[in-house]
């Protein structure tokens, strides 16, 4: 199947500090990527929605000056936290959209492995 | 909005099988997925069937779909260990956004 990484799998950063974390989709075009941010013992809330080479779409909620989105290329999208703060300290999962060929009439999103970040 | 409801836990005996239930509101066409995510990891599809099909099967997992009654249960024949895990049930409706709209996750334990 379709895979998609994330880098790094896992960063603690002092209070203030930016961190950015990279999403690429490794064999196949993502024409659409997402990012999640999970809690503990909790279900996935969308962040943001990004198409290549246009401006991601928030979700009501999620400060867009402080989680940066760039979808540059259609393999490649990156999430920078800005001036994290503990309470930014999650489990971020990003998931890329392609289109499916052949043996699937749909389109199927597939997720990374997560950055788990830890804000101190 | 559209809305997905799952049971959080279930435990079951290995060699047993599991059937973990879900409902969605959605009465539009929509895809139905089942994820897994191992500790400390991403998500994994399982499977996805579409809102016209009433049934899809691979290998020990069995999908079944109840449009009436917007039910979706996944079933998992002679369940192992390597199972232990959450089961997100997820939907995404083919019109506005077609965002995947998650539930809270179904906590497998499996007992020896």
């Amino acid at each position: 199947g379709a895979v998609v990484s994330q880098h790094p799998s896992w960063v603690i950063c002092k209070s203030g500090t930016s961190v950015k974390i990279e999403c690429r989709s490794l064999d196949f075009q993502a024409t659409t990527m997402f990012w999640y941010r999970q809690f503990p013992k909790q279900s996935l809330m969308l962040m943001a929605t990004s198409n290549e080479g246009s401006k991601a779409t928030y979700e009501q909620g999620v400060e867009k000056d402080k989680f940066l989105i760039n979808h540059a290329s259609l393999t490649l999208s990156t999430l920078t936290v800005t001036s994290a703060h503990p309470e930014d300290s999650s489990f971020y999962i990003c998931s890329a959209r392609g289109r499916e060929t052949a043996k699937n009439s749909g389109e199927t999103q597939y997720f990374g492995p997560g950055t788990r970040l830890l804000v101190l | 909005g559209e809305d997905v409801e799952q049971s959080l836990f279930l435990s079951v005996r290995e060699g047993d099988s599991s059937v973990i239930n879900c409902t969605y509101t959605d009465s539009s066409s929509t895809y139905l997925y089942w994820y897994k995510q191992e500790p400390g990891a991403g998500l994994q599809l399982l499977t996805y069937i579409f809102s016209n099909m009433d049934m899809k099967q691979d290998q020990r997992l069995t999908v079944l779909l109840n449009k009436k009654d917007k039910h979706l249960s996944l079933r998992i024949a002679d369940t192992q260990t390597g199972d232990s895990a959450i089961y997100f049930c997820a939907e995404r409706s083919l019109q506005g956004a077609q965002k995947l709209v998650f539930g809270q996750g179904t906590r497998l334990t499996i007992n020896p």
